[in-house]
């Protein structure tokens, strides 16, 4: 199994605050992914890194940045958290022969008031 | 477009029985399909993967595709209690980095 860890585990913050969520694997996998997960919306992409440095945008990018610096670690910023991003948080990395399916990381609530 | 359709249930259905698990797609040129299985308070694990159409067995799962009729399916025989879970369908076009997912649907077996 790929190993992915997410950190916090679990957040409550209040509105305005900056908060960031780290997604660190220690397979060297290129490519990794931030998701939200919310009732009635299934898992929707935020952000997707294609390397360091390198990142791009998903369906539901607005509020949040990345950043990649380093293989291991991909980080998630909300710069000031709304309670609509109130969610489950999860990292993913691609995983298989062909890299073609994708790995979860456990995943980080976090609640904003 | 990317759109993908699946029934959010919740299905019940008592020990034992076969499930059938379906998604629906608009995009023809997905070639990559899967299914997530999802606990409670967990994050998705792949339970199964295909390419383009056909079927693939593993234990008690099957996977189907037909992608004539963009629709794929995930049987459960002899259906157990543990296997209640969210169920989630996946897609993938040939050279993109993204999966796009359905909404799941959540299975519930009951002793």
């Amino acid at each position: 199994d790929a190993g992915i860890t997410q950190s916090p585990r679990h957040k409550v913050t209040e509105t305005g605050t900056p908060v960031t969520l780290r997604c660190h694997q220690t397979e060297n996998h290129r490519y990794m992914y931030w998701y939200r997960q919310d009732p009635g919306h299934g898992l929707r992409l935020i952000h997707y890194s294609y390397g360091v440095k390198d990142t791009d945008k998903g369906e539901v990018s607005d509020g949040y940045s990345v950043s990649r610096s380093k293989t291991e670690d991909f980080l998630l910023t909300l710069e000031s958290a709304t309670s609509s991003q109130t969610s489950v948080y999860f990292c993913a990395i691609n995983q298989g022969r062909d890299q073609e399916t994708q790995y979860f990381g456990p995943g980080t609530r976090l609640l904003v008031l | 477009q990317k759109e993908v359709e699946q029934d959010p249930g919740p299905l019940s259905v008592p020990e034992g029985a076969i499930v059938s698990l379906n998604c629906t797609y608009s995009n023809s040129a997905f070639q990559y399909f899967m299914w997530y299985r999802q606990y409670s308070r967990k994050g998705p694990e792949l339970l199964m993967y295909t390419y383009s159409s056909g079927n693939k067995e593993d234990g008690r799962f099957t996977a189907q595709v037909d992608k004539s009729s963009k629709y794929i399916s995930l049987f459960i025989r002899d259906s157990q209690p543990s296997d209640s879970a969210t169920y989630l369908c996946a897609m993938k076009m040939s050279g993109d980095s993204t999966l796009t997912f359905g909404k799941g649907t959540m299975l519930l077996v009951s002793p």
